[in-house]
């Protein structure tokens, strides 16, 4: 089973704060994502990578960065967090050879309060 | 833009009763893949279901099947026999452009589904 796992399932940081959300992947897969999901907007696309050191933005990149040094590992980075970066964020990954819109798989996620 | 639309933000089924969840989408497209995804609450995203857009034949699986209308542009989920552990939120995705002309998977806005005992 593919597993995707995210470093916390709670974080609260404070307004200003540098804010490091990690996910890994297992299963050697190529894509990774990460999304934001909030009520009534269902998920929002932030960031992706296709391979290491590759990135691409998604809908909603402002305020927000990413980083793969390694393949089964992609970092979310607030730069400066603020209170309207409060979500749900969800990493998800998908499998190598397939395009960049087949299935994903994603991780239990990481709610982040900034206060 | 393109989008992903799901015009039932709630919806609610008798215990062993069949329930259909919405969804249209918009996509430039020829040939691609439709999910139904299933997330419980305080629980991992999982997927449901899959269509190949060419593919004319209703996927299925259990108690899942969709109704897929290509020239719609509608792909519906059906659940038979409804039972207390697939209450969760359903989410419907589709190819499409983002903002920064990127293909990517859009997600739509998630369908509530209640199961009453």
């Amino acid at each position: 089973d593919v597993k995707v796992t995210q470093s916390s399932r709670y974080l609260v940081k404070r307004t200003g704060e540098k804010v490091f959300l990690e996910c890994v992947q297992d299963m050697d897969h190529e894509n990774m994502f990460w999304y934001r999901q909030d009520p009534g907007l269902g998920l929002r696309l932030i960031y992706f990578s296709y391979d290491v050191k590759m990135k691409e933005k998604g809908d909603i990149p402002e305020g927000y960065s990413v980083s793969r040094e390694k393949k089964e590992r992609f970092s979310l980075i607030l730069e400066s967090a603020s209170t309207n970066q409060t979500s749900m964020y969800l990493c998800a990954s998908s499998p190598p050879d397939r395009a960049i819109t087949y299935e994903q798989y994603f991780g239990p996620g990481t709610r982040l309060t900034v206060t | 833009a393109q989008t992903v639309t799901q015009s039932q933000p709630e919806m609610s089924v008798q215990e062993a009763e069949t329930v259909t969840l919405s969804c249209t989408y918009d996509t430039s497209e020829s040939d691609y893949y439709l999910f139904w995804y299933k997330q419980p609450p305080s629980r991992q995203m999982i997927l449901v279901i899959r269509q190949e857009a060419y593919k004319q034949q209703n996927a299925t699986e259990n108690r899942f099947s969709v109704n897929f209308q290509k020239a719609a542009k509608s792909f519906s989920l059906k659940i038979s026999d409804s039972q207390l552990g697939d209450a969760a939120m359903y989410f419907c995705a589709s190819p499409t452009i983002s903002n920064f002309g990127n293909e990517k998977l859009t997600f739509g806005t998630g369908t509530r589904l209640t199961i009453i005992p």
